[in-house]
Parts: C-alpha cells; structure tokens; sequence
C-alpha cells in the first residue's frame, strides 16, 4: 500500500461548479498536509498547508483533514478555466521530515 | 518565478551513460530536495539537502548520488542509465531553516530522455 494514495483523473467539470480533490494516505503520523497546483511543463507551486485536523479556507479554495480518517480534501469554489491544472496533495510527519506527495489528479475547467 | 534554476532543461541520453543535473536554490534557501516525477510514479521523493549535509533519503536508487557544495547549489548524478529512469527531475528549496513550512519553491524541472 502506498503511503498517499490520489486519483489521478482526468477530472472535468463545467465553469463555475465546485470541485472536490481527495487523497487517502496509511501514515498516521502524517501532521502537515498540503495541497499543491501544478501547470503543464512548470513545477508544482503551493496552494493550501495546514496543520493536523481541521479546515482552511482561502479565496475560494478550502482544505479539509481528517485524520481520524486518514482523508484529506480540497475544494474549489466557483471554479475557474484557470484552474485547470494537475493538483498534488503532499503530508510530512514533522517539519523536519521528508515531504511525500501524491500522484496528482488532472483537472480540467470546461468554459 | 520561483527564483529555482536548473539545468539543463532537457537531456537525450543513451541507456548506460551518466549525466548530472544541477539546481540553484532561492537566495538563501538552505535545503534543497530532488524529486522524480513520471506518469506512473507521480512525484517521487529522492534526497533532501541541508546546509550540505543529507538530511533525508526516499527510494533513491543506489545508481544516483547527490550532494550539496559550500555555495548552496547542488548536483543529482544519475549513472548506468536505463530506460526506465526517463522523467522529469525537480528540485526543489524550502524557505531559510531545516523546518520546512510546507512550501516547497520548484524549479521547472530537468526532463531526461533515456533512449
């Protein structure tokens, strides 16, 4: 079993609707979650960091954890052409610790 | 611009060759972390720098090596290339310190072809 498992897609939804992204992950110890946005051919850039269970919002964007249940989730409000894009979640068990991402799922905004 | 260089951005190499691939942090960035990332692997975690000592390893083969030199910048040797090592490679630094805050700054990638 992988230690983060994602659904890579392709995900496609219409303009404007709200999009759901999840991963699972098996580490327990896992306390720092991110979300991370990837263009084509560039290199992943931060969108969310949060620390253990929780919720955060930022513009339209809000990242969920439930460690209880070892699932984290981003959702996108609104949603843009822009933001089409792959979206990799990432853990690390401390801030010392290695940072372990998962495979990224594609998605794309239908105008 | 994350302010992360590497270079080159594309290699075409031969199975059983070597190349090195070389990465610049952010200004006064002191980690510095090598990941792979291909369709099937995702993005792989290989080896993470600090201040030119290792800090972290992930499933980096025994075939590559790296190390960070006194200016920051560092160097991910690849050796007896086969065909499945062809991916992207990333580096990547995280802002000045040993704790990371989650952001990790990436370069644009050096794309290695293994023919």
């Amino acid at each position: 079993q992988k230690e983060v498992e994602q659904d890579p897609g392709p995900l496609s939804v219409p303009e404007g609707a709200i999009v759901s992204l999840n991963c699972t992950y098996s580490n327990s110890a896992f306390q720092y979650f991110m979300w991370y946005r990837q263009y084509s051919r560039k290199g992943p850039e931060l969108l969310m960091y949060t620390y253990s269970s929780g919720n955060k919002e930022d513009g339209r964007f809000t990242a969920q954890v439930d460690k209880s249940s070892k699932y984290i989730s981003l959702f996108i409000r609104d949603s843009q052409p822009s933001d089409s894009a792959t979206y990799l979640c990432a853990m690390s068990a401390s801030r010392d610790d290695k940072i372990i991402f998962g495979k990224g799922t594609r998605l794309h905004i239908l105008p | 611009d994350s302010g992360v260089t590497q270079t080159p951005k594309h290699l075409i190499t031969a199975t059983g060759q070597r190349v090195t691939l070389r990465c610049s942090p952010r200004s006064g960035d002191l980690s510095v972390y090598w990941y792979q990332q291909s369709l099937d692997q995702g993005l792989q975690f290989l080896i993470q720098y600090y201040n030119g000592e290792e800090r972290a390893k992930g499933n980096i083969l025994e075939r590559f090596s790296a190390q960070q030199f006194p200016d920051l910048h560092s160097e991910l040797n690849l050796s007896s290339l086969e065909l499945g090592d062809s991916a992207l490679y990333f580096c990547a630094s995280s802002v000045r310190g040993m704790l990371h805050t989650g952001e990790l700054f990436f370069g644009e990638g050096s794309r290695l072809t293994v023919l």
